[in-house]
């Protein structure tokens, strides 16, 4: 089974500033996707960003980014330019790329993302 | 296109009661999936359909826990004698069976309180 680990439960940032994320998974496939997805406080879950694992180039989406490992199974992601809006709390997930369990995705602990003005 | 609805978005009820929550997916999405979700915790699998086939459960959705999806629309999570522990934000999401590279689209969520 696919088990996603995000080791830090809290993280703060200087509104302009840069963070980065973790984010570790374990799986013996060689294809699958991985997900940023940010949860504000009372509010859905929004897509953020995608990385598909047969892809070596790392996936942007304007001031987010990911690092993606995949010998060290590793995909942290980095927020640029950090605003207060930013601030939610951030779930890593993974998804088998085929395969009855396509699509079925299984999520890390989350990441408390707080920002400073 | 209004996203991913779900209601009611809160539910408070007794224990021993039963419960269902609906969830309308993206009207182009034919896969839909069902999770849960407790406090400070990453969302769990429980169920998903293609069109309006359940192609795979959890061992979480115990036999009180039942999900349909008529005619591949819409969805519904039935929960029978709804227990404490059955507390939680249960999620609805959508996609693309394919082309989507697995990216869900997730509902605001139905907040279930049992007392």
């Amino acid at each position: 089974a696919q088990t996603v680990t995000q080791s830090q439960p809290e993280m703060s940032v200087q509104e302009a500033e840069t963070v980065t994320l973790s984010c570790t998974y374990d799986t013996s496939e060689s294809d699958y996707y991985l997900f940023w997805y940010k949860q504000p406080p009372s509010r859905q879950m929004i897509l953020v960003i995608r990385q598909e694992a047969y892809k070596q180039q790392n996936a942007t989406e304007n001031r987010f980014s990911v690092n993606f490992q995949k010998a060290a199974k590793s995909f942290s992601l980095k927020i640029s330019d950090s605003q207060l809006g930013d601030a939610a709390m951030y779930f890593c997930a993974y998804t088998n790329a085929g395969g009855t369990s396509y699509g079925k995705l299984t999520f890390g602990q989350g990441t408390i993302l707080t920002v400073h003005p | 296109d209004t996203g991913v609805s779900q209601n009611p978005r809160h539910k408070i009820t007794k224990r021993g009661q039963n419960v269902t929550f609906r969830c309308d997916p993206i009207s182009e999405h034919n896969r839909l999936y069902w999770y849960r979700q407790t406090l400070g915790q990453g969302p769990e699998f429980l169920t998903y359909f293609q069109n309006e086939a359940q192609l795979e459960k959890s061992r979480l959705l115990s036999d009180r826990f039942s999900a349909e999806r008529p005619k591949g629309s819409f969805s519904t999570l039935e929960i029978q004698r709804t227990e404490q522990g059955d507390s939680a934000m249960y999620l609805c999401a959508s996609s693309l069976a394919l082309g989507s590279g697995g990216s869900q689209y997730f509902g605001p969520g139905t907040r279930l309180t049992v007392l």
